[in-house]
């Protein structure tokens, strides 16, 4: 168990339906990644928060939204699905090293299949 | 260009042999670098990490970096089946800044 939850772990919908991903961050860490994993395209970078705030934007389409909440638990909200959605979506948070190194410990993923 | 690119694989090595992984990457302002490890699609998980250039061992792995020609490597020694997996590198700029993936090595150890 690294300690990053995610929650639904199987997902399966509908096109054009909506779902939410959870995630809860290992205990004392404030940032929070999203990622998405598909067969062809490796992880792709979505979007982070530290604290609440919006830190940075990757590759993240309009009908995706995310948000990190005061309990420092964020939800990735996915709408208008598409077949091209289905994927692996992992949440991580984050840990400095003394090195300075910004080390990310991922969850286990949410598999999102739509049909 | 991907900011950081690996060649996918397949590599298939019998038990026992030295493996060598690589990644290149394509930005200069890249300071860290890290190796995870990631089975049969559960989540990735954090070998080793290095900053700026140099070597690192963990073990049976050690990690180099060459900021000069943009080059990392992951070594494994004495590879054991266990240690088939698909090996991910990856960099970033400052240690708030966002993580950059390359596309991952599938990595076969054959007993």
């Amino acid at each position: 168990d690294s300690g990053v939850t995610q929650t639904p772990k199987h997902l399966i919908t509908a096109t054009g339906q909506r779902v939410t991903l959870r995630c809860s961050p290992r205990s004392g860490d404030l940032s929070v990644y999203w990622y998405q994993q598909s067969l062809d395209q490796g992880l792709q970078f979505l979007i982070q928060y530290y604290n609440g705030e919006e830190r940075a934007k990757g590759n993240i389409l309009e009908r995706f939204s995310a948000q990190q909440f005061p309990d420092l638990h964020s939800e990735l909200n996915l709408s208008s699905l598409e077949l091209g959605d289905s994927a692996l979506y992992f949440c991580a948070s984050s840990t400095r090293t003394p090195s300075g190194a910004n080390v990310l410990t991922f969850g286990a993923g949410s598999r999102l299949t739509v049909l | 260009q991907k900011e950081v690119e690996q060649d996918p694989g397949p590599l298939s090595v019998p038990e026992g042999a030295i493996v060598s992984l690589n990644c290149t990457y394509s930005n200069s302002a890249f300071q860290y670098f890290m190796w995870y490890r990631q089975y049969s699609r559960k989540g990735p998980e954090l070998l080793m990490y290095t900053y700026s250039s140099g070597n690192k061992e963990d073990g049976r792995f050690t990690a180099q970096v060459d900021k000069s020609s943009k080059y990392i490597s992951l070594f494994i020694r004495d590879s054991q089946p266990s240690d088939s997996a698909t090996y991910l590198c990856a960099s970033l700029k400052t240690s708030y800044d966002k993580v950059i993936f390359g596309p991952g090595t599938s990595l076969s150890v054959i007993p």
